[in-house]
């Protein structure tokens, strides 16, 4: 099966910076995926990583090791708004034979003042 | 519109009834998903559309459990005999081949209570 990682929960101070981990055991990868998802909204997406190192977007960067099976989303100048649960995906075969992003349940990052 | 629709936002239904969902996705859009999350729970692979091709229907949970999607676009979903362990919010996405690894844009589901 695929397996794919993150904590539950962490907290931060506003105007810190958090790292938000991920990794995952799967049968193939074709890329890695982080999205946003505020409480009773859609998931937005952040980031793509298909190739090792990191990928720098304003306050946010995302960074994956392939040979790690790790990938980590960092925040940079938290913001009371980043209070929201950040969902790790990877693109992994399915049973029917396509690459499907497959979602870890999501890590709730709470910003305190 | 310029996002991804989804009709009804909430769903009320009585155990045993059938539901239909509506997703209209991105227009130019090949690909569509459904996923559904449970309360504390990952999003869930249900099924995929790409093109003209036949869909993957592998992570649907049961026979109880269809979808299509007419003319390349809108896709409904649908769950016969409802069973109180369907109550989800049920997400539907779709996504341009060659964009950012096919980044998925999601609509802002179906809230589905089965009473």
């Amino acid at each position: 099966g695929q397996n794919i990682d993150q904590p539950t929960e962490m907290t931060a101070t506003e105007g810190a910076i958090v790292q938000i981990n991920c990794t995952y055991q799967t049968s193939g990868f074709n890329g890695l995926f982080w999205y946003q998802q505020h409480a009773g909204e859609a998931p937005t997406f952040l980031s793509y990583n298909v190739l090792d190192g990191l990928e720098e977007k304003g306050r946010f960067s995302s960074f994956l090791s392939r040979s790690k099976g790790y990938s980590y989303l960092l925040l940079k100048e938290l913001q009371m708004k980043d209070s929201a649960s950040y969902l790790c995906a990877v693109r992994v075969p399915s049973g029917g034979g396509s690459y499907i992003p497959t979602f870890g349940r999501g890590t709730s990052l709470i910003v305190h003042p | 519109g310029a996002g991804v629709s989804q009709s009804p936002s909430n769903k009320v239904t009585e155990k045993g009834k059938d539901v239909e969902l509506r997703c209209d996705p991105i227009s130019g859009h090949t690909a569509l998903y459904w996923y559904r999350q449970s309360l504390g729970q990952g999003l869930e692979f249900l099924i995929y559309f790409q093109g003209n091709s036949a869909p993957d229907k592998s992570g649907l949970p049961s026979d109880r459990f269809s979808a299509e999607r007419t003319g390349g676009s809108v896709s409904t979903l649908t769950i016969q005999r409802t069973q109180q362990e369907d109550s989800a919010v049920y997400l539907c996405a779709s996504s341009l081949l060659g964009e950012s690894g096919e980044k998925l844009f999601f609509g802002s589901g179906t809230q589905l209570s089965v009473l």
